[in-house]
């Protein structure tokens, strides 16, 4: 029973390229949060999304992010043109529906960006 | 705004028992989570409450009282895995699912 998946593990761009982060859910679960955690901060949310559809983005910058879930395949978190400051780790969690009160996470993937 | 608070560092000794407070401000309330992250890991679920009182689960309880917006995690008979940083995180009744965490409190457990 595979948990939540996330790939890469350790991703390092340099400034001015695209990152692409892939997030594959639980089995069963098709509703996928994105999150951020910036070193010595919390874990700040991003974008929810169900299979086709961004539900919430009201926490991912509107400029150089984007996220999709299509029908098929894992979940995409694309920045692009990265800068410094989007070093972090980022966090996939999933869970079976809205009113489900577990989130289960991936083990992140941890952009550095030189 | 929205608020979550907790204290940034604890350190206990094994053997003992830890709380570990968390107070909210949030708009609405949906259900308060604790998770537990080690260092370079994923954060796992510990546990979730939304009505006021007490939930226990083996080592591990955790207490919510949504007058206050205040919910505490007690850690007894500490080991020294249970090193770690503890997210206290939110659900808001305006929110679509997402949950809002606090900047977590670490734990260190000694000999």
């Amino acid at each position: 029973n595979a948990g939540v998946m996330q790939n890469p593990r350790h991703l390092v761009r340099r400034r001015g390229q695209e990152a692409r982060l892939r997030c594959s859910p639980m089995k069963g679960h098709s509703h996928v949060y994105w999150y951020r955690q910036l070193p010595e901060e919390g874990l700040k949310f991003m974008v929810y999304l169900q299979k086709e559809n961004i539900i919430d983005e009201s926490g991912m910058p509107k400029e150089r992010f984007s996220a999709e879930f299509p029908k098929e395949g894992p979940s995409i978190l694309r920045i692009q043109q990265v800068v410094r400051g989007d070093s972090a780790a980022y966090f996939c969690a999933s869970s079976p529906d809205r009113g489900a009160p577990e989130q289960y996470f991936g083990p992140g993937t941890r952009l550095t960006v030189t | 705004g929205q608020n979550i608070d907790q204290p940034t560092e604890m350190t206990a000794t094994e053997g003992a028992i830890v709380q570990i407070n968390c107070t909210y401000q949030t708009s609405g309330f949906n259900g308060l989570f604790w998770y537990q992250q080690h260092a370079g890991e994923a954060p796992t679920f510990l546990s979730y409450n939304v009505l006021d009182g007490l939930e226990e689960k083996g080592r591990f309880s955790s207490f919510l009282s949504r007058s206050k917006g205040y919910s505490y995690l007690l850690l007894k008979e500490l080991q020294m895995k249970d090193s770690a940083s503890y997210l206290c995180a939110v659900k808001s009744r305006g929110s679509q699912g997402n949950l809002i965490f606090g900047k977590g409190t670490k734990l260190s457990v000694k000999p």
